[in-house]
């Protein structure tokens, strides 16, 4: 699976959008995007995920570039509640029932 | 309500004592998955089950096992070999399906194990 690499951390203001890049440039034409978050002392939860167009649900927006090497996930208006870790992963496609690969992720902290 | 129970919360140990995990699903997943997590790492790949009576070892299944007897069920022990124990630990559950569905994983609320 393709590695992926995100800024360690980020702030961001109560209310305004929240950008987070990953970059995932060795990805190869049949691994999707996903994305989950950690709030601290919970298991991760699953947000969002794509393969090559953009995507948006109930939680935020997936941004996924033409040549597919970079994704940002957007939350449109952080509250408080989305201060968490945020992790980047690229998953084969067929991986069902198979292992995720979580980094570092971004720790994200929105601030009143 | 649908969703993954882990328990307790909080254990402690004496070194040297095996201890079990509880993990529970009612969301009729086929697969599930333990991780291990500590302070500021990623979660890793203890062991994973993708249907009743089979599991793979993951990255880091040293010292630790597992049964999954029942489809609901998948309980962790850590065993005396396993070096380092304390942590934080993760079960999750997910289908399995000709899509990308079993990439979305479910997650417990977690046991925070500290052996003393």
């Amino acid at each position: 699976d393709a590695k992926t690499t995100q800024p360690p951390s980020m702030d961001c203001a109560e209310g305004r959008a929240a950008n987070l890049p990953c970059n995932h440039s060795t990805i190869s034409g049949n691994e999707y995007v996903y994305w989950y978050r950690q709030i601290h002392s919970q298991g991760p939860q699953y947000i969002i995920h794509g393969l090559k167009n953009n995507e948006t649900n109930e939680m935020a927006s997936l941004i996924i570039t033409e040549d597919r090497k970079s994704s940002t996930l957007i939350l449109p208006h952080a509250t408080l509640r989305d201060t968490a870790v945020y992790y980047c992963i690229v998953i084969r496609r067929g991986n069902q029932g198979g292992k995720l690969i979580f980094g570092q992720g971004t720790e994200l902290s929105v601030k009143p | 309500d649908g969703g993954i129970t882990q328990s307790p919360k909080y254990l402690f140990r004496k070194e040297g004592q095996n201890v079990t995990l509880s993990c529970e699903q009612n969301l009729n997943h086929d697969a599930m998955y333990w991780y291990r997590q500590d302070p500021g790492q990623g979660l890793r790949l203890i062991y994973y089950s993708q249907i009743v009576n089979d599991f793979q070892k993951g990255d880091i299944a040293e010292g630790y096992s597992v049964s999954r007897e029942k489809k609901e069920s998948f309980p962790l022990t850590v065993t005396s070999a396993q070096k380092n124990p304390t942590a934080f630990y993760l079960c999750a559950s997910s289908m399995v399906a000709p899509y990308e569905w079993g990439n979305e994983q479910f997650f417990g609320p977690g046991t925070r194990l500290t052996v003393l």
